[in-house]
């Protein structure tokens, strides 16, 4: 079975500063990977996703993720933050040829400072 | 277009006290559904999902259940609340296929039990 490691429970970052959210997965056969955002008392949003193809994927508000086969990692990244990004961001996988569920990590709660 | 409709927003209920939450899904048809609880500090648990009318698997054992009496409603119930019960809890759909699709969540309902 996989399994998602969000290393950093909590980052607080001033703003405009570079930040990056680790998130290591475990699993032997192909996956795809997301990551979602979870602003107060909402439901979870999807960020962006890794399918296939390009290793680099970005979303619309500035945040980009890159899959690393040979480091199992999915590292969220945006080099200037706002605070209006402060949310709790969640890492998932789901196996490639899988109809199952996604595997949550347990979160990272960015806070941006000002 | 496909939207989720999760009911109510908020619940403060007595301990001991029956509970039916609601989660509904528009514009698909054959979707996989969800409930996850989300504890205060901690991540998203999975509690329930079904892949079809009355098919439901359990993953966490408790007084919780779940019923799907229609194609694209999901129900989350219980008999007598504890004041463990209290929570965030989401309902969420994704796609059986095509793979890859992550899932779409629901606004949640926040559970106070006392």
């Amino acid at each position: 079975a996989q399994s998602v490691t969000q290393l950093d429970s909590q980052v607080p970052v001033f703003e405009e500063a570079p930040v990056e959210l680790r998130c290591n997965y475990s699993s032997s056969v192909s996956v795809y990977l997301f990551w979602y955002v979870q602003y107060p008392n909402q439901g979870l949003q999807l960020l962006l996703k890794y399918l296939s193809g390009s290793t680099l994927v970005e979303s619309i508000n500035g945040f980009e993720a890159e899959f690393n086969k040979s480091q199992t990692s999915f590292h969220l990244r945006k080099p200037s933050v706002h605070i209006s990004d402060t949310a709790e961001y969640f890492c998932a996988v789901r196996k490639a040829g899988s109809a199952r569920q996604l595997t949550f990590g347990s979160g990272t709660q960015l806070t941006v400072l000002p | 277009s496909q939207t989720i409709h999760q009911w109510p927003a908020t619940l403060v209920q007595p301990v001991g006290s029956p509970l039916s939450l609601e989660c509904t899904v528009e514009g698909t048809s054959n979707p996989n559904l969800y409930w996850y609880r989300q504890a205060a500090g901690r991540g998203l648990q999975l509690l329930f999902y079904s892949v079809g009318i009355g098919q439901i698997s359990s993953e966490v054992p408790q007084n919780l259940s779940a019923s799907r009496p229609q194609d694209r409603q999901f129900i989350l119930s219980s008999k007598k609340l504890l004041l463990s019960d209290s929570g965030f809890y989401l309902c969420a759909w994704s796609r059986g296929t095509p793979e890859g699709y992550g899932y779409t969540f629901g606004s949640g309902t926040r559970l106070t039990v006392v």
